[in-house]
């Protein structure tokens, strides 16, 4: 099974704030990630796919890059409407989330 | 428009049978996986398995295999999430949610709370 270790788990920041969060992958995934957002109470929302690609009608604050194993969701200028947890997925082989990161007001 | 609608959120007692579902409108029903994601009071999201509804083709988290059955009836688009019998520990939040083979979950159901309790 490949497993998804996101770090950090929550992260205390303030609006306009440069954020990075980061996933490691147990093995290979080549760019078969995606990242999520999913506020209280509501369904995830696709934000990346194949690593750093965006999802059709998401702000381009939003990117994903890759290093190896190594998967990077940046948000350049955090907006009130991003504090929310985020979640990455590989999809290489089967399905499997990371742990999540909450990002939440200093 | 896409939509994935789910059905009504469950009690249910240990022990209980389940079965909920998630009815696709808007695209070729056949030409999207339907995957069932777990997430449980307060924690993450958890991949529980996936159907292929063209052949009824699918996949289980090794989580999930055994504990729980994926189904798809083509004629009405729709698809199942069913429990023989339920435990405590099933209380939580299920989602539906399409992808293309090699892709993200780009649609996802409202999620169908299912609580377990005696």
């Amino acid at each position: 099974d490949i497993q998804m270790t996101q770090s950090p788990s929550t992260l205390s920041t303030s609006v306009g704030d440069r954020i990075t969060i980061t996933c490691r992958a147990s093995q290979n995934i080549y760019s078969w990630l995606a990242w999520y957002q999913q506020k209280p109470g509501k369904a995830p929302k696709l934000l990346i796919y194949e690593a750093s690609s965006l999802q059709s009608g998401v702000p381009s604050r939003f990117s994903g890059s890759q290093s190896g194993t190594e998967f990077t969701l940046t948000i350049s200028s955090l907006q009130p409407d991003d504090f929310a947890t985020y979640y990455c997925q590989q999809y290489s082989s089967l399905r499997t989330f990371g742990q999540g990161t909450k990002v939440q007001i200093k | 428009e896409v939509q994935l609608v789910q059905s009504g959120a469950e009690v249910k007692k240990p022990g209980e049978s389940l079965t909920i579902s998630c009815k696709a409108s808007g695209y070729n029903f056949s030409n999207y996986w339907i995957t069932w994601v777990r997430q449980m009071p307060g924690k993450g999201l958890e991949w529980m398995g996936r159907i292929d509804p063209s052949d009824s083709y699918r996949n289980y988290g090794p989580s999930f295999q055994g504990h729980v059955t994926i189904s798809a009836d083509k004629s009405v688009r729709t698809a199942y999430l069913q429990w023989s019998s339920l435990k405590a520990s099933d209380t939580a939040i299920y989602y539906c949610t399409r992808h293309e083979s090699a892709g993200g979950h780009d649609y996802w159901g409202q999620g169908t709370l299912v609580t377990v309790s005696s």
